[in-house]
């Protein structure tokens, strides 16, 4: 059965930094992966979407990287503002799902003024 | 704007009283799904609609009622809400099997 896993579950940084945050999948038969953002109490807000044929997305500051040979994906944030202090959830499609996504436990991402 | 619309945004009621929490999306989506997000749980998915007429259950589908007469609505019904049901709701809409998920901003639901 698919499991997600994401680490680190909390990161602090200084603002200006360039930062990784991790995605982990044991299933490499997925459709897509999907980074979202969720503000504290608040909805989900999708970023990224990585197709099982795509290697990488870009949107803005961020560009997410999938490699389905090692069960992996990167959100990578350049240039980290205080604005950007959420929680980051993946999600897995996996193509034995009957629709249902696989989520991670999110990074809880915080940046320093 | 495309979108789906959650309501209400917040919801306290008493245990027992029957409640809806309606669903709309405006991209004519196939797919619809509700989750629930509880502390340590993560989100788990409650029901989904392949499309009208067509509902299952996801993991968590005890003590919920779904319905899919439009293709663009999917409301959530509590027929006796318990304390147990205290949590954050989503609902999601997708164009169809494999592509993104869009969500709803969330409903908080309370009951006491």
């Amino acid at each position: 059965k698919q499991e997600v896993t994401q680490i680190p579950a909390a990161l602090s940084v200084p603002e200006g930094e360039n930062l990784v945050l991790n995605c982990s999948f044991t299933d490499s038969a997925i459709y897509n992966l999907q980074w979202f953002r969720q503000d504290p109490g608040k909805g989900l807000t999708s970023l990224l979407l990585i197709q099982s044929s795509q290697r990488e997305q870009t949107s803005g500051r961020l560009n997410a990287s999938l490699d389905k040979s090692s069960g992996r994906s990167t959100l990578y944030i350049a240039a980290s503002q205080p604005g950007d202090s959420a929680t980051y959830l993946c999600a897995a499609h996996p193509m034995d799902s009957n629709y249902q996504l696989i989520w991670g436990a999110g990074t809880k991402l915080i940046i320093k003024p | 704007e495309a979108q789906v619309t959650q309501n209400p945004r917040y919801l306290i009621t008493v245990t027992g009283k029957k409640l809806t929490v309606t669903c709309s999306q405006n991209m004519n989506h196939e797919y619809m799904s509700w989750y629930r997000q509880d502390p340590g749980l993560g989100l788990r998915q409650i029901y989904y609609s392949m499309n009208v007429e067509v509902t299952d259950k996801g993991d968590v589908p005890e003590g919920y009622k779904v319905s899919r007469k439009e293709k663009r609505n999917f409301p959530l019904i509590l027929e006796s809400p318990s304390p147990n049901q205290t949590s954050l709701y989503f609902c999601a809409s997708s164009l169809t099997y494999g592509t993104g998920y869009t969500f709803g901003s969330g409903t908080r639901l309370t009951v006491v």
